[in-house]
């Protein structure tokens, strides 16, 4: 089965930008692998940010975008808040199997 | 509004099953696939496989395939999914998740934890 890799941990400042990516063991990401990302917040369910490469839902702030950056999956948040200090995963789509990558926790500091 | 409604907590014994429901409304239920997740005590989230209300079609994960089952009940838009043969390692939350296929997730459900005691 395929893995999916996330960093571990990222810290960036309030008003920052910040890259999160997300990679596949089987080779590069590409729409195909209909990336998913989903925020977490402590005691909460997930929630979607963005399916499909980059369809953002209504309740998606402007600044999550994501997309397809050098072989991988990428969520970019731009003019960082506070409140986006979360847990963040990207699943991919391998051919009937879906994985999670292992999270990035987001601190803003 | 789309709501995903779960079933509370359970707690069970070791080989023991237990049986998550998910209510749905809001929306049409075969027109979405239903899919479930579940995420341990301080780890990550992890796929557990889909279910297509429409035809009954499933896909499962390898690590639980042969131990669960995924059903929907179209007359109350509800769908559960079933884990037999219980163990430690099955203590977690679990939640389910409306999908468009098994590609694209959008509403959750607020989760059912699930304590397995020995």
């Amino acid at each position: 089965q395929a893995v999916v890799t996330q960093e571990p941990s990222l810290t960036v400042s309030p008003g920052g930008t910040v890259t999160l990516t997300c990679a596949s063991s089987t080779g590069a990401v590409t729409s195909a692998n209909f990336p998913n990302w989903f925020q977490q917040k402590p005691g909460q369910a997930p929630r979607t940010l963005t399916s499909s490469t980059n369809d953002r839902h209504s309740w998606t702030p402007a600044r999550f975008s994501a997309s397809l950056l050098g072989g991988k999956a990428a969520l970019t948040l731009s003019g960082v808040q506070p409140e986006d200090e979360a847990d963040y995963y990207c699943l991919l789509y391998h051919g009937g199997v879906q994985v999670f990558g292992g999270g990035t926790r987001l601190t803003v500091l | 509004q789309v709501q995903l409604v779960q079933s509370g907590a359970e707690v069970k014994k070791s080989g023991a099953s237990v049986r998550v429901s998910c209510k749905t409304s809001g929306y049409t239920f075969n027109r979405f696939g239903i899919s479930w997740v579940r995420q341990a005590p301080g780890q990550g989230l992890e796929w557990l496989g889909w279910i297509s209300p429409d035809n009954g079609h499933t896909d499962y994960s390898q690590k639980v395939q042969g131990r669960v089952t995924m059903t929907t009940d179209t007359s109350t838009s509800t769908a559960y999914m079933e884990l037999r043969s219980l163990r430690s390692d099955d203590t977690a939350t679990y939640y389910c998740a409306r999908s468009q296929g098994d590609i694209s997730f959008d509403f959750w459900g607020q989760g059912s934890l699930v304590t397995v005691s020995s």
